[in-house]
């Protein structure tokens, strides 16, 4: 089955670094992505990880282990914007693109 | 880069009425839609991909005949919900992907449905 779990709400303090955990048991595995979302708003792509190790890209880092079916994403000198819903998501065999339950972040002044 | 434009954005119904909500791929081919529904503080629920010119493949659970999607062509989707009811409410939002993207994702706007 199908199964990707985070944590669902985190709050951090501005200026500082939050990590976001992500963990997943899937059909096939096919890459992960991260995505920010704001309510009644399209997901928008933050980073995707299909080989193990970690993507860098500016103040959002991903890191992936396939063999334990484990992701995290990093943000770096947190700001008020980054307020936001954070979905993991698995692309299975096929193209199905799977979402985790989203975390919630709260970045507090 | 690629755009998927999805409408109506918000839309109010009528109890037993049916609404049409069409995604459109601007400048690319979508040979792959996918239609997913979310519910407030929650993630996006797959119900169904569609590859252009095919039959839709539902997830488990989801009522094809309440949920028609028509992929006639590679820039246009469409998701029909049939006699709507007020649990139908939710956040409608469809995916698209093809080679020209590297099978990466892009996604429309999004359409609120209210069924009052």
């Amino acid at each position: 089955g199908q199964n990707i779990d985070q944590p669902t709400e985190m709050t951090a303090t501005e200026g500082a670094i939050v990590q976001i955990n992500c963990t997943y048991q899937t059909s096939g595995f096919n890459g992960l992505f991260w995505y920010q979302q704001h309510a009644g708003e399209a997901p928008t792509f933050l980073s995707y990880n299909v080989l193990d190790g970690l993507e860098e890209k500016g103040r959002f880092s991903s890191f992936l282990s396939r063999s334990k079916g484990y992701s995290y994403l990093l943000l770096k000198e947190l700001q008020m914007k980054d307020s936001a819903s954070y979905l993991c998501a698995v692309r299975e065999q096929g193209g199905k693109l799977i979402f985790g339950q989203g975390t919630e972040l709260s970045v507090k002044p | 880069g690629a755009v998927v434009s999805q409408h109506p954005s918000r839309v109010i119904c009528k109890s037993g009425t049916s609404v049409k909500i069409e995604c459109r791929s601007l400048d690319f081919q979508a040979t792959t839609m996918f239609w997913y529904r979310q519910f407030p503080k929650k993630s996006l629920m797959l119900m169904a991909t569609s590859n252009e010119g095919s039959k839709a493949t539902y997830e488990q659970g989801v009522e094809k005949d309440k949920f028609l999607i028509n992929h006639a062509s590679l820039t246009l989707s469409t998701l029909t919900v049939t006699s709507a009811h007020p649990e139908d409410s939710s956040f409608y939002i469809c995916s698209a992907t093809d080679r020209s993207l590297n099978y990466g994702y892009t996604f429309g706007s999004g359409t609120r449905l209210t069924v009052v």
